[in-house]
């Protein structure tokens, strides 16, 4: 079935580094992707989100990329910060706006 | 302005009560979405209104569950003859729009079934 889901589980970073994270979806006629934010004990937080038709979007501090040739979605964050630790959704939208979440990465930003 | 609302934030229940959780929604807002997070996954879609239309309702895992927003407004999602299963975060979302607009989530009632 269609599903979206996260390389990695876990990802570690000095704080001040640069942090990646990954998605892979499989819908390929999907076209508009969301990341969330959730920390403990709150409800997800949007981030930033993309659309088909572009494959760079830029916001403060994070970026978005989308490859739909490989059906790829990344975050990066800029300068990692403690308060970024954190765990990280890619969401998928599906028809009528319901959202297909991935699994999740947590981030740890060391001090 | 409110973001959206949940309550209660905490809910335990004995195997076999019903539970109501209730969600305010954004004012105005037109779609409200419910989810069901277990501990270390993702959300994982219930059922979505359109005002007081509920137009998808896929992702019930039972008919013991059940939704309304009679009002296109205030949502309730009830849970009857709880099991140990439906432990989990049940979150609330809302958005102005219709499809692929930004959802604001609420902090979520967590379910403890013992």
């Amino acid at each position: 079935g269609e599903s979206v889901g996260l390389h990695l589980p876990t990802l570690s970073v000095q704080e001040g580094d640069n942090s990646i994270i990954n998605c892979a979806y499989s819908n390929s006629a999907s076209d508009y992707f969301i990341w969330y934010k959730q920390e403990s004990g709150k409800g997800p937080q949007f981030i930033i989100d993309i659309r088909s038709n572009m494959d760079k979007r830029q916001g403060q501090r994070v970026t978005v990329l989308l490859n739909k040739t490989v059906k790829h979605l990344s975050l990066q964050i800029a300068a990692t910060q403690p308060g970024d630790s954190a765990v990280y959704f890619c969401a998928e939208n599906m028809e009528g706006g319901k959202l297909i979440f991935g699994q999740g990465t947590e981030l740890s930003v060391k001090p | 302005g409110a973001g959206v609302s949940q309550s209660p934030r905490y809910k335990v229940a004995k195997r076999g009560q019903d539970v109501a959780l209730r969600c305010d929604p954004i004012s105005g807002h037109v779609s409200l979405f419910w989810y069901q997070q277990a501990l270390g996954q993702g959300p994982e879609f219930l059922t979505y209104f359109q005002n007081e239309a509920q137009l998808d309702k896929s992702g019930l895992p039972s008919d013991r569950f059940f939704a309304e927003r009679p009002e296109g407004s205030v949502s309730t999602l009830k849970i009857q003859r709880t099991q140990q299963e439906d432990s989990a975060v049940y979150l609330c979302a809302s958005s102005s729009g219709l499809g692929a607009y930004e959802q604001y989530f609420g902090p979520g009632t967590r379910l403890t079934v013992t």
